[in-house]
């Protein structure tokens, strides 16, 4: 089955504690993003990545890191989490084939730093 | 950065009514996309609409994008309780890759 898997589901952790949620797609999709999805607010592009190796800031990088060692993942690191980056988090994947842009997207991470 | 509005937020309806959501920007878009949020779940995207004045059916589900490609409205017609969710908007812009989301509308169709 073509999925995009995302990894805790849900995470409570504290201020400054160092995490990182996972992200893997199955479609063979060049093209993999990572948004933040807050109360009023919709969806906010935090990185996404063209290809392997090629990365690019979306519109709320700030505290967040990627890495795009590998087609298939797309791991989100938060080097220091604070309150302010509780929130919905979902990974998304597309092909070039298919233009513009059509989106996969995961299941969702519930982050809740305290 | 280009600005998404959709409205109403929230709609709450009776099964068999019809409803009209909207999504607004200033800004020309290259692409627009309609996605579909269930509770706990990802956005399943709906259609995506590319030329001025398009509209596009899926089943009872009518998209237009505007002649302008600044404006998008989603009508559904004898709305269903399996309509219930939560509606995005997504413009694309000129970079590939990055869309633009609007806040969505909440639609919610009680029997």
């Amino acid at each position: 089955e073509a999925q995009v898997t995302q990894n805790p589901r849900y995470l409570i952790t504290v201020t400054g504690k160092k995490l990182t949620v996972t992200c893997s797609q199955n479609m063979n999709h060049e093209y993999m993003s990572w948004y933040r999805q807050d109360p009023g607010l919709g969806l906010r592009q935090i990185y996404y990545s063209m290809n392997v190796e090629v990365t690019d800031k979306g519109d709320v990088p700030e505290g967040y890191k990627v890495s795009r060692k590998e087609k298939r993942n797309f791991p989100l690191i938060l080097e220091s989490p604070s309150p302010n980056q509780t929130s919905l988090y979902f990974c998304a994947s597309s092909s070039y084939d298919r233009a513009p842009v059509e989106q996969y997207f995961g299941p969702g991470t519930r982050l809740t730093v305290t | 950065t280009q600005l998404l509005e959709q409205s109403p937020q929230f709609l709450s309806i009776q099964e068999g009514e019809n409803l009209t959501v909207y999504c607004n920007s200033s800004s020309v878009f290259s692409s627009l996309q309609w996605y579909r949020q269930e509770p706990g779940e990802g956005p399943v995207l709906l259609v995506t609409v590319v030329t001025g004045g398009e509209v596009k059916k899926l089943k009872r589900l009518t998209f237009q994008f505007g002649d302008a490609r600044k404006d998008s409205s989603l009508h559904i017609t004898a709305a269903q309780p399996g309509d219930t969710g939560l509606y995005l908007c997504a413009g694309g812009g000129d970079s590939w890759g990055k869309l633009q989301f609007g806040a969505g509308t909440q639609v919610v169709v009680t029997p």
